[in-house]
Parts: structure tokens; sequence; C-alpha cells
């Protein structure tokens, strides 16, 4: 059983697009997020949303927009898709301060 | 703000050989310590945490120690397998708002040949 699943595993579009990632995770937990993780390998959180609510909102364009329908999804929604939106976007999920589940990563390239 | 910083790679090890991924944070109140580990073309999966000062962490021969005074939480593993070959990232945990925001190294790629 898959615990934390994002589609799709790859995501190729042209600039100027708009896309979504869904995720969902099975582990009942309350809190999901989305990192982001560029060429380098480097993660940074965007997003955390705790039972549907926003909790976490870094400085990231507001072209991306997170939606949560209910806890056990959040997805993200890109609108006018840039060059260095090019990335590895993963799913979390985590309850009560323990350790995070990953996704495993949805690479987004952008022609 | 927290920070992490970890020893830059890549690290090219032979098999069998000792392994040692240097990383030191910066942290407000007691953050809690991770190492995750990312296998090429995986996701993240968590290798060991640590939840305060002097504890260890440890698992599939991998081991770190929280160390609050030199602010330190290096992984180290005895006899490195060529199936070790992934990168190593090491986390801290800072909370916002309730939520556990982690704050990641940059990684280490580590390359084990046979």
């Amino acid at each position: 059983d898959t615990a934390v699943s994002q589609t799709p595993k790859y995501l190729v579009t042209q600039m100027g697009n708009d896309k979504s990632i869904k995720c969902e995770q099975n582990l009942g937990h309350d809190t999901m997020y989305w990192y982001k993780q560029d060429s380098k390998k480097f993660l940074k959180i965007m997003f955390s949303y705790n039972n549907k609510e926003l909790i976490i909102n870094e400085t990231v364009p507001n072209r991306f927009s997170p939606k949560s329908p209910d806890k056990a999804h959040l997805n993200l929604h890109i609108n006018s898709l840039e060059l260095g939106d090019s990335a590895v976007y993963f799913c979390a999920s985590s309850q009560d301060g323990q350790p995070q589940h990953f996704g495993d990563g949805t690479r987004l390239s952008i022609l | 703000g927290n920070s992490v910083t970890q020893m830059e790679g890549p690290v090219t090890l032979s098999e069998e050989a000792f392994l040692t991924i240097n990383c030191t944070y910066t942290a407000t109140g007691y953050p809690s310590l991770f190492w995750y580990v990312q296998y090429p073309g995986e996701g993240l999966q968590l290798l060991l945490k640590a939840t305060k000062a002097d504890d260890k962490g440890s698992n599939k021969g991998f081991e770190a120690t929280y160390r609050k005074e030199t602010t330190s939480f290096h992984l180290e593993k005895g006899s490195v397998q060529v199936s070790d070959s992934a990168v190593y990232f090491c986390a801290l945990t800072g909370t916002q708002g309730g939520s556990e925001k982690l704050v990641f190294g940059k990684g280490t790629k580590l390359t084990v040949n046979p």
C-alpha cells in the first residue's frame, strides 16, 4: 500500500501553461506539505496544511496555489508556468510532530 | 532562522570503507534532527532521527548522535555497501504555527564502488 502517492510522476509541458499535481495520503495524518527540489537537489518547503487549513506559506509566487479538499489530499496548481519552475515537487505528510513521510515526487519539466 | 549545513559532496568510497557525513545546525529551542536518504529516482526516506541531546539514532548500520554542545548530528557507518549509494540529507524541524517544518541541508551524494 502506497502511503503518500503523487500523480503524475512526470509532467512535461510548455511555458505559460497551467498544470496541477495531486497528492493523497492514506496514513490518517493531519498535516501535509509540498516541497520543491531544484536541479542541485536542494529541498525547500513551499506550503503546509493542517486539517485543511494553510499553516505554512513560504515565499512562493502566487502562481502556485495549494488546495486541500480534505485532510487526505493536498493538490498543487501552478499557473503560467515558467522555466524556473522546472524541479521535482515532493508531497509529504505527518502527524503530531512525528517524522514526515514523503511521496516519490513529480518531476516537472518546462519546455 | 533555522539552518543546516552539511558537508559538500560528492563522496566516493570503496565498499567496506568507513563513512562520515558531517552535519551542523543552527536553531532556536530544541529541534529534532533527522537524516533522510534519497535513492536514485526515488523519494525521500527517513533513515534515522534523534529528538533530544545525546540521543543516538540508528538504522541499517548508520548512526548519528545529537550533540547539543557542538550543534552537530554527523552520520556514520562502519562499512558501506554499493547499495548505500544515494543522496543523504540532514534536516531539522522548526515549528511554525503548530506544523513541523523541515529545514534541509543541501544533500551529500555518496557513491560506493565495488
